[in-house]
C-alpha cells in the first residue's frame, strides 16, 4: 500500500522558536494532505487541509498564522509551528489518500515537545 | 459527518476472533464506514472501509447491517500485536469534507495471551 513518510519523528525545541515538520508521499502523488494533532490521552483532531499549489484550509479554532502549511509539490507538505509554546507540545500526524485502497494513509507522527 | 458510538474497551483472547461493534445510526447514503487502529505513539493504520456491502481483506472483515446503522469489524485470529485503539469513522466519499476524518474516542482492544 501507499506509504506516507513523516520527519522528524520527535523534536524538542525551546519556547519561541519555530519547528518544521515534513510529510512526504512515497511512490504516489497527493494533491491533498491532512494535518492532525493529538494531545495525550485524547483522540486525533483535524487541524488543516493542505492543498498542492493553493492555500491550506484550516479548521475552526486553528491559527493559520501560527501553523504555517506549505504544499509546494505533489509529494511534499510541510507544517511549521511558529513561535512554539509549551501548550503546542503534541503529536502531529499527516495523512494522504491511498490511490490503491481509497483509504487514507497516515504518517508515523511527530512528537513535539516545547520546553 | 455522522457520529459513531463504540464501546470504550474490549478484551479478547489470543487466537480468538475479535468482534468490534460500531453504531452509526445517522449515517447518510454517501458516507463510507472506515476502520483504523492506532498503536501507542504511532500514526493510525488503515484497516478496511465499505459503503454497504461486506468487505474482507488480509487484515479484517467488515460487516455492515442492511440498514447501515451499525457495523462490526472482525479480526479473525487476534494476536498480541492487535492490541490497539480501534476507530470507526464515517466519512463522505466526496465534497468539501472529503478526506476529513473525525476521530472519536475509539475502542481500546486488549488481546490477552
Amino acid at each position: 500500500g501507499a506509504v506516507v513518510s513523516q520527519h522528524p519523528s520527535r523534536v524538542i525545541c525551546k519556547s519561541g522558536t519555530s519547528v518544521k515538520i515534513e510529510c512526504r508521499s512515497l511512490d504516489f502523488q497527493a494533491t491533498t494532505m491532512f494535518w492532525y494533532r493529538q494531545f495525550p490521552k485524547q483522540s486525533l483532531m483535524l487541524m488543516a487541509t493542505s492543498n498542492e499549489g493553493s492555500k491550506a484550509t484550516y479548521e475552526q479554532g486553528v491559527e493559520k498564522d501560527k501553523f504555517l502549511i506549505n504544499h509546494a509539490s505533489l509529494t511534499l507538505s510541510t507544517l511549521t509551528v511558529t513561535s512554539a509554546h509549551p501548550e503546542d507540545s503534541s503529536f502531529y500526524i499527516c495523512s494522504a489518500r491511498d490511490p490503491d485502497s481509497n483509504g487514507y494513509t497516515f504518517g508515523s507522527g511527530t512528537r513535539l515537545t516545547v520546553v | 459527518d455522522a457520529k459513531t458510538t463504540q464501546p470504550p474497551s474490549m478484551d479478547c483472547a489470543e487466537g480468538r476472533a475479535a468482534n468490534l461493534p460500531c453504531n452509526h445510526s445517522t449515517i447518510s447514503g454517501n458516507e463510507y464506514v472506515y476502520w483504523y487502529r492506532q498503536i501507542h505513539s504511532q500514526g493510525p493504520q488503515y484497516i478496511i472501509h465499505g459503503l454497504k456491502n461486506n468487505e474482507t481483506n488480509e487484515m479484517a472483515s467488515l460487516i455492515i447491517t442492511e440498514d447501515r446503522k451499525s457495523s462490526t469489524l472482525i479480526l479473525p485470529h487476534a494476536t498480541l500485536r492487535d492490541t490497539a485503539v480501534y476507530y470507526c469513522i464515517v466519512s463522505r466519499a466526496g465534497g468539501t469534507s472529503y478526506g476529513k476524518l473525525t476521530f472519536g474516542q475509539g475502542t481500546i482492544l486488549t488481546v490477552h495471551p
